[in-house]
């Protein structure tokens, strides 16, 4: 059973589509991070969130931190070719700071 | 500053062999760990190490799997007799190592395959 549970698996979508990847969990964690991995390469840091209701945008990538810091979001604005990829959430718990915990991932093909 | 290295990128042994997986840290960084990825998976946590110490392990299988850190040089995860079943991309990440809380940064992995 994964502590973090990542939805959808899969998403194909076309070009200027706007898309949401939600990460969910029954736990707390202290920090969630995103990634995101191309074929062949390891995962490429997005963004760390901290506090619960936490926002953070990284260009056309909103991230939100459920308020109970147990779930969060990954919002894609007008999705390119570019952000095609596996994105994983990754999440550390309360009492132990430095084993991350990863979900299975979205694995999003943006078609031109 | 270069990144987390890893090498070889990709390794074949045939079952019953040895596989010496390398990482060398991001500069600067003492603390090291080890994730498994199965294909189409998330990352599964091995070990976390700082220099000379390990400090958790509890995602290592408890046979034939170590895992080193020395005061010199990079860090080394061996698995010895290969099964079929430890064909997997293997990556190492490190972090500072100077607050309870740090990013990990990943190196590119190791893609071994048992034949």
């Amino acid at each position: 059973t994964q502590l973090l549970e990542q939805s959808p698996q899969f998403l194909s979508i076309q070009e200027g589509e706007n898309l949401t990847v939600y990460c969910n969990s029954s736990s707390v964690f202290s920090s969630l991070q995103w990634y995101r991995q191309e074929p062949g390469e390891g995962p490429v840091l997005l963004v760390t969130v901290v506090t619960g209701g936490e926002v953070k945008k990284l260009k056309r990538l909103t991230f939100q931190f459920g308020d109970a810091r147990k779930d969060s979001s990954l919002h894609i604005t007008a999705a390119q070719p570019g952000d095609t990829g596996l994105y994983l959430c990754a999440g550390a718990k309360v009492n132990n700071f430095n084993k991350f915990y990863f979900g299975s991932g979205t694995k999003l093909n943006v078609k031109p | 500053n270069a990144g987390v290295m890893q090498n070889p990128r990709h390794l074949v042994r045939r079952r019953g062999q040895e596989a010496r997986l390398r990482c060398s840290p991001m500069k600067g960084h003492s603390h090291v760990y080890w994730y498994r990825q199965l294909p189409e998976e998330g990352l599964k946590f091995m070990v976390y190490l700082q220099k000379e110490n390990i400090i958790d392990e509890s995602g290592m299988p408890k046979e034939r799997f170590s895992a080193e850190f020395p005061k010199e040089g990079p860090s080394i995860l061996r698995i010895q007799q290969v099964v079929r079943g430890d064909s997997a991309a293997y990556f190492c990440a490190s972090s500072p190592g100077q607050n309870l809380q740090e990013t990990q940064y990943f190196g590119p992995g190791t893609r071994l395959l048992v034949l």
